[in-house]
């Protein structure tokens, strides 16, 4: 099975600072990841599609990148409301498997 | 609009079986495939399986083949999975999810699943 690895595990972060975050895949996966967002106690939410695609009303801040099996998502000018857990997903094919997750925290 | 509305949280015995409900409205709802998710305190998350509510076929993870079973109801737009021979591990947050053909854009709020005696 694939494996999906993000790094860091954690980042503190001042409001208005730009963020990158990783996600490596331990195969090729083409564009097949997406991004989500998790708050505590809530669902996760979909922030990226197909490795860049931004869902429907996602801010322009966050954006996707990457092809194979190295990905990143940039939060430009982060906000006090983008503190969460980010986890990257490889989609469109089973098994469909997460990666550990990067914690945001803000300072 | 899409909902997907869990069943309540949940406090079950070891060796128990407990079953959980997913009703979707908003939408047709055998245009598209349910997917649930595990996710243990602290965790991250966990694909179990999926079924296809028009045909009822289902694709597990190798991990949760002998753990979860997932069917529909089509008459009241429900998907269930029932978690078998209960243990401190199955613990955790469910979420059922709605696949958009490739990516899942509509997630169930979660149940809370308890093991304890």
């Amino acid at each position: 099975n694939i494996v999906m690895t993000q790094s860091p595990k954690s980042m503190s972060i001042s409001v208005g600072d730009r963020v990158t975050m990783n996600c490596k895949a331990s195969q090729n996966v083409g564009n097949n990841i997406a991004w989500y967002q998790q708050k505590p106690g809530q669902s996760p939410k979909l922030l990226i599609y197909y490795a860049s695609n931004r869902y429907t009303g996602v801010p322009d801040r966050f954006t996707g990148g990457g092809y194979g099996t190295d990905f990143t998502l940039t939060i430009n000018s982060v906000q006090a409301e983008d503190a969460a857990f980010y986890y990257c997903q490889r989609i469109y094919n089973s098994p469909w498997t997460f990666g550990g997750g990067t914690k945001l925290e803000l300072k | 609009q899409v909902n997907l509305l869990q069943s309540g949280a949940a406090l079950v015995k070891p060796g128990a079986s407990v079953k959980l409900s997913c009703k979707a409205s908003g939408y047709t709802f055998t245009d598209y495939y349910i997917h649930w998710v595990k996710q243990s305190h602290g965790k991250s998350l966990e694909w179990i399986g999926y079924i296809n509510p028009n045909s009822g076929y289902t694709n597990y993870n190798e991990k949760f083949k002998s753990k979860a079973t997932l069917t529909v109801d089509k008459s009241t737009n429900t998907a269930y999975m029932e978690l078998s021979r209960l243990t401190s591990e199955d613990s955790a947050t469910y979420y059922c999810t709605r696949d958009d053909g490739t990516y899942w854009g509509y997630w169930g709020q979660g149940v809370m699943v308890t093991v304890s005696s």
